[in-house]
């Protein structure tokens, strides 16, 4: 059974541009969640899908944007990038709500 | 709001010797509760996790955690450690199911295992 994959696994990118990260769940997830993994604040939560319903979503501002599609597949965006945002971002995918959490090995994004 | 707290940012210990990272949370209300582990340049693995029942949960790779709801505790431990055990270990609770898969993080224990 394929795990989480998450593309592109690494990117560079310049400050004001924007970028998008997607994410494909291990099949029959229809849980997808996205969470940001730096130095200084560790591991946050970002927003959780669910049957293309956006279901939870933690403190970040509007740039930070998400989506999931028919297949349960999601992409997340984040406009007008600022260097706070350089990042690990990791996509996570359940099979149900509070279930295990299946980890992809996240998209480094590294903002100049 | 919750919180955890993990108590020992780095932990270092020789192969073979017990360990325990340690873990507290604060919350008002029933969570469920998590340890995670991160091997370097990947994404988070499920050591075990708390929902309900025993309060001694056994893992994967021979961790167990105990669950103490009254010091709100969920300390990891293993009796004897490998090198391949090097890693950092992140310790998480939700509010259950009211809040899906919204996991907060402790901000992790490096646990490093020499010969």
């Amino acid at each position: 059974k394929a795990g989480v994959t998450q593309t592109p696994r690494y990117l560079i990118k310049t400050r004001g541009q924007q970028v998008t990260l997607s994410c494909s769940p291990i099949s029959g997830h229809r849980s997808v969640s996205w969470y940001q993994q730096t130095p200084g604040q560790g591991l946050q939560f970002l927003f959780e899908y669910f049957s293309e319903t956006q279901r939870n979503k933690g403190n970040f501002p509007g740039r930070f944007s998400g989506r999931q599609f028919s297949n349960s597949r999601s992409e997340m965006n984040v406009s007008t990038l600022e260097l706070g945002d350089s990042a690990l971002y990791l996509c996570a995918s359940s099979l149900e709500s509070a279930g295990e959490l299946f980890f992809g090995e996240g998209s480094r994004l590294t903002v100049l | 709001a919750q919180s955890v707290t993990q108590l020992d940012s780095q932990v270092p210990v020789f192969e073979e010797a017990p360990v325990e990272l340690r873990c507290n949370y604060s919350s008002s209300v029933s969570v469920y509760l998590f340890w995670y582990v991160q091997y370097p340049n990947q994404g988070l693995q499920l050591l075990l996790k708390y929902l309900s029942g025993s309060t001694l949960v056994k893992g994967i790779n021979g961790f167990e955690a105990e669950f103490n709801k009254s010091q709100t505790s969920f300390h990891l431990r293993k009796p004897s450690v490998h090198i391949s055990d090097t890693a950092e270990y992140f310790c998480a609770v939700t509010r259950g199911r009211q809040a899906g898969t919204a996991l907060i993080f402790g901000k992790g224990t490096t646990l490093s295992v020499s010969s």
